[in-house]
């Protein structure tokens, strides 16, 4: 069965260090990975993907992510947070086979303190 | 562009009314989705379009739930009649394709629907 797993319900991070925010993955196929970002009261927005070619992806507002097939995960990082940052992050999946079902995690709280 | 335009923001209801949730999707995208989103089940697919047909609806709770797409920029989504587990935050979503380089999708800002 497809699947997304974000481990971490909540990370809490010191403004200037760097952030991780985990996701691992189950398809049967290749997959299709997404970062989106939502702030309180907004609708998500897109971050970044990877679809194939480098697995080290680069998105917006500095934030990177790096595809591990060996490890089934696509972990969210940026070098540098800011307080901006703290938001809800949700990865999602989707089975190159499956034409439109993206599977969503459920979504990692990022605190950012000054 | 403009990006996904939703609406309303804010939808209070009472329970037993019919409530209309619209979206206007970004132009070009073929694709239109519709999610509601709650604490207790996450962000949830109730239904998808592809130029303007309803591909899968399986999402779709119950019939009181349906949803149209009478043109490429424009859907609706009625609830009838509304009842309290209806109130969530309701996203509508678009994307230009589902495979390929443009398959991410646009989500509008949401309409949070309270039934009381």
């Amino acid at each position: 069965a497809q699947s997304v797993a974000q481990p971490e319900d909540q990370v809490n991070v010191a403004e200037g260090n760097p952030l991780t925010v985990k996701c691992t993955y189950s398809v049967s196929g290749n997959p299709y990975l997404f970062w989106y970002v939502q702030y309180p009261n907004r609708g998500l927005q897109f971050l970044l993907k990877y679809i194939t070619g480098d697995n080290l992806v680069k998105g917006s507002y500095g934030f990177e992510a790096e595809f591990n097939k060996s490890q089934t995960s696509f972990h969210l990082k940026k070098p540098s947070a800011l307080v901006s940052d703290s938001a809800l992050y949700f990865c999602a999946v989707r089975d190159m086979n499956s034409y439109y079902q993206l599977i969503w995690g459920a979504g990692t709280k990022l605190i950012i303190k000054p | 562009d403009a990006g996904v335009i939703q609406s309303p923001r804010h939808e209070v209801t009472e329970m037993g009314q019919e409530v209309t949730l619209r979206c206007k999707p970004i132009s070009g995208h073929d694709y239109l989705f519709w999610y509601r989103q709650t604490m207790m089940r996450g962000l949830e697919l109730l239904i998808y379009f592809n130029n303007n047909v309803p591909i899968d609806d399986s999402g779709m709770p119950e019939d009181r739930f349906s949803a149209k797409m009478p043109n490429a920029s424009f859907s609706t989504l009625k609830i009838q009649p509304s009842e309290p587990r209806d109130s969530a935050v309701y996203f509508c979503a678009s994307s230009r394709a589902t495979g390929g380089e443009n398959t991410e999708a646009f989500f509008g800002q949401g309409t949070r629907l309270t039934v009381v």
